[in-house]
């Protein structure tokens, strides 16, 4: 079984430009998620989807952070303008059924982005 | 508000050695899950447990046996005769119950265990 696909593995910007992660989950998983992983921190949840809707988005900075899943299968999740605070590894997770219940999320090898 | 607090930044043994990682965890909820990730140098987080909050009997796979106390609220992961492979980031992570649709999960710091050959 294919794992989370994530692309790029690695992505070095100048801040106040624009970045764009893609993720695509494990075939069938209804829900998806967004984690940002600041250096030797655990992973901060931003965003969280059932198929192509949002469930909960209340930690993401949507001032710059926007996310969407359009046909309810891959996402992205972009950063308009980049602050030297979002390096971090992002990692896109996915897990089977309604809401993630009882079911555990399969994580992606994450995208690490350098602000510079 | 939650917490969960891994107090041990990094631990370094040797091969065959037993680990114990901590976890200690804060929260009012009164159902509650806990989990054990593994964070390898490729980045992905590996799920490696659930718990429930009042399932509080012990578990055992393989090398791997996690303690959960729910009266001391902690949830502690023991790695019986290490091996270098078990070298990685391992992150103990608590998620509340459903409300309103989603849960926000908290994940301790990690602690990164460093297996020496």
């Amino acid at each position: 079984e294919a794992g989370v696909a994530q692309s790029p593995r690695y992505k070095i910007i100048e801040k106040r430009q624009s970045v764009a992660f893609w993720c695509n989950p494990i075939s069938g998983h209804a829900t998806l998620y967004w984690y940002q992983q600041i250096l030797g921190q655990g992973p901060k949840l931003l965003i969280q989807f059932q198929n192509n809707g949002v469930v909960d988005d209340s930690q993401l900075p949507k001032d710059r952070f926007s996310a969407e899943r359009l046909k309810g299968v891959d996402s992205t999740l972009k950063i308009q303008p980049a602050k030297l605070e979002d390096s971090a590894v992002y990692l896109c997770a996915s897990s089977q059924g309604q809401l993630g219940r009882n079911t555990e999320a399969f994580f992606g090898q994450g995208t690490r982005l350098t602000v510079v | 508000a939650q917490k969960v607090t891994q107090a041990q930044t990094e631990i370094s043994v040797v091969e065959k050695e037993d680990v114990t990682l901590d976890c200690v965890y804060e929260t009012r909820d009164t159902t509650y899950y806990l989990f054990w990730y593994k964070q390898p140098p490729s980045g992905e987080l590996v799920f490696l447990i659930r718990r429930n909050s009042f399932d509080e009997q012990n578990e055992i796979s393989g090398r791997y046996s996690w303690n959960f106390q729910k009266s001391t609220s902690s949830f502690n992961f023991t790695i019986t005769a290490s091996q270098v492979v078990d070298s990685a980031v391992y992150f103990c992570a608590l998620r509340p119950p459903i409300s309103g649709g989603s849960y926000i999960p908290t994940f301790g710091r990690g602690t990164s265990l460093i297996v020496h050959p």
